[in-house]
Parts: structure tokens; C-alpha cells; sequence
């Protein structure tokens, strides 16, 4: 089956640096991306990892090993606004996006 | 960037009669739309996909009479939940894309409530 593991919560403190991993099993794989989704709104585009490496992107970077199934999605210079909800989220061979439960992030001061 | 609207935003309907959801892709041709429903404090659920000019396709466990999908032009899809019952109350969301091999871009979401 297809399975794509985030933890459920994680607390980080306001100014820190948080990294929210994910490790997917799917049937195949073309690319992986990571959404940002406050209570009661849609989900936002983070970012996109198709190959190997870290992509960075102001505050945020993701990194992707293929080989090992698994990414990260790092904050930096963590800003109460950031307290969200963090989905990551597979295109497996058919192009079908398997998600995963998502990573309740909450921000302290 | 590409840009998704839903309309409404939010609905209150009474139990037994239908709701229509609008999806639509304002500054792109979306190939593809996606239906998600989302109950509080859970993850996005895919309900069904949808092709422009064909038939949605529907995920386990949804029921496709109850929940009516129409992509009917590159730019419009509609999802109708039939017969609504407090238990159909939650968040749904649509999205699209217009190429196989990048992001969904997602519509604001709309809230239904059931009473």
C-alpha cells in the first residue's frame, strides 16, 4: 500500500528552527511537495522536490533523499504565523498525490 | 500565480436538499480538478478527480450519486452533494492543476453546515 508518515504535532519555540520530517512508501514516485494549511483555510504551496538535495526558499527549505523515501521540511527563525499545519504530499506513478495526515505545528513565544 | 476560486464560501443548508459548489481556475486551464473534504482537526480527503469532458472518478467509499462532479470546460468543475444530511457538514475544498507533474493549486474552500 501507499503510505506517506508525518509526526502529528510538534511545539517549537518563536525564533528557533523546527525541521518536520516525512518518510513515504509509494508506487513510484514524481515528486514531493509540502503545503502550509491554517485552521479553517485551504492548504498554501510551500514547495516541490523532485530531485535529490535541499531546495531553499527564504525561511523555509525542503530536502528530499529518494533513496531513502524520506524529507524534511526545515523553518528557520520560527514567526508565530507559522504555528499551522504542514502537509506533505506524493505524485506517485499515475500522477495520483497521496497525502499525508499532516504536522500540527504550534509556535510558542 | 495561478489562482482558484470556490464559491460560496460557505452554505447553510437543511437537511434533504442540495448544495452546489463551484470550482473555478481564473488565469489557467485546469486539466485536472480535485474534490477534498476535510473534517476538523483531520487531513484533506480526497473524494474524487475529475478530466475535463469525462467522467469523475471517485475514491472508495464515496458515494458518486451523492456527490455529483461536473468538469464540464478547462476552467469550470461543480461538485452538487445531493440530499444533504448533518453528517455531509464539513469543509470542502477543490483544487487544480494543469499539468500532471506539478502543484495543486487549491480554492479557498467552502464550509458546509447541515441542520
Amino acid at each position: 500500500g501507499q503510505n506517506i508518515d508525518q509526526p502529528t504535532e510538534m511545539t517549537a519555540t518563536e525564533g528557533a528552527i523546527v525541521q518536520i520530517n516525512c518518510t513515504y512508501q509509494t508506487s513510484g514516485f514524481n515528486g514531493l511537495f509540502w503545503y502550509q494549511q491554517h485552521a479553517g483555510e485551504a492548504p498554501t504551496f510551500l514547495s516541490y522536490n523532485v530531485l535529490d538535495g535541499l531546495e531553499e526558499k527564504g525561511r523555509f527549505s525542503s530536502f528530499l533523499s529518494r533513496s531513502k523515501g524520506y524529507s524534511y521540511l526545515l523553518l528557520k527563525e520560527l514567526q508565530m504565523k507559522d504555528s499551522a499545519s504542514y502537509l506533505c504530499a506524493v505524485t506517485d506513478s499515475n500522477y495520483q498525490l497521496i497525502w499525508g495526515a499532516g504536522t500540527k505545528l504550534i509556535i510558542k513565544p | 500565480g495561478a489562482v482558484v476560486s470556490q464559491h460560496p464560501s460557505w452554505v447553510i443548508c437543511k437537511s434533504g436538499t442540495s448544495v452546489k459548489i463551484e470550482c473555478r481556475s481564473l488565469d489557467f486551464q485546469a486539466t485536472t480538478m480535485f474534490w477534498y473534504r476535510q473534517f476538523p482537526k483531520q487531513s484533506l480527503m480526497l473524494m474524487a478527480t475529475s478530466n475535463e469532458g469525462s467522467k469523475a472518478t471517485y475514491e472508495q467509499g464515496v458515494e458518486k450519486d451523492k456527490f455529483l462532479i461536473n468538469h464540464a470546460s478547462l476552467t469550470l468543475s461543480t461538485l452538487t452533494v445531493t440530499s444533504a444530511h448533518p453528517e455531509d457538514s464539513s469543509f470542502y475544498i477543490c483544487s487544480a492543476r494543469d499539468s500532471p507533474d506539478y502543484e495543486q493549486y487549491f480554492g479557498p474552500g467552502t464550509r458546509l453546515t447541515v441542520t
